[in-house]
């Protein structure tokens, strides 16, 4: 089964400075691996995916994130944190649950203080 | 708008109440599901439906009991909850069952629940 982990349920920076989540992965097949950020009392909102091809993915609000296979890891990272970032980050991967259907699995979650 | 619209966004029910929450997607998505999101626990998927046909419940108890009478609707019945059921619950849609490969999720804002 796919899992993730991600370090640190917790991550405080100062506005202005580089944004690291760490996700790290297992996974039999290669996987498929997606962020999400959820604001408070709201749902989950993708933020970028690593499906096949370029390892250096981007997405909304100038994160960006890579695909290393032999670290079996999927860092976000963002070069200069906003006070608006402050929300709480999921890594997720696709995890295959039989009869045709896939499933996301995700991480605990990561949230992210930023000071002024 | 995310295009996934869940009500009520707030309910508070005591145990011995019967509720619905209801989500709503117009998206031309083929499958929903429902999580639990609780305080310092992983997302936790509880049904899946694809074409309106079930296709995962992961052991979720009976009080908690999904109806999909169309692609773009999707229900949780609740009925004799317990305390510990209290959390946000979020909806969410693909493509198909297979969309999370590509496309991964659009979720809703959640219902935060409160069994008193």
């Amino acid at each position: 089964a796919q899992s993730v982990t991600q370090l640190g349920s917790h991550v405080s920076v100062s506005e202005g400075a580089l944004v690291l989540l760490r996700c790290n992965y297992s996974s039999s097949v290669p996987p498929y691996l997606f962020w999400y950020v959820q604001y408070p009392n709201q749902g989950l909102q993708l933020l970028l995916k690593y499906t096949t091809g370029a390892t250096l993915v981007k997405g909304i609000n100038g994160f960006e994130a890579e695909f290393k296979k032999s670290e079996t890891s999927f860092h976000l990272t963002k070069p200069s944190a906003h006070m608006s970032d402050a929300a709480e980050y999921f890594c997720a991967v696709r995890q295959y649950s039989g009869a045709g259907s896939y499933q996301l699995t995700f991480g605990k979650g990561t949230k992210l203080s930023v000071i002024p | 708008e995310t295009g996934v619209t869940q009500t009520p966004r707030h309910l508070v029910m005591g145990m011995t109440n019967k509720k619905s929450l209801k989500c709503e997607q117009h998206l031309g998505h083929n499958a929903m599901y429902w999580y639990k999101q609780s305080a310092k626990k992983p997302l936790e998927l509880m049904f899946v439906y694809s074409l309106e046909e079930r296709v995962e419940n992961n052991s979720v108890p009976s009080r908690f009991s999904p109806e999909c009478p169309n692609s773009s609707h999707l229900f949780l019945h609740l009925h004799t909850l317990q305390p510990e059921d209290s959390a946000l619950y979020l909806c969410a849609s693909s493509q198909d069952s297979a969309g999370a490969r590509s496309h991964g999720y659009t979720f809703g804002s959640g219902t935060r629940l409160t069994v008193v």
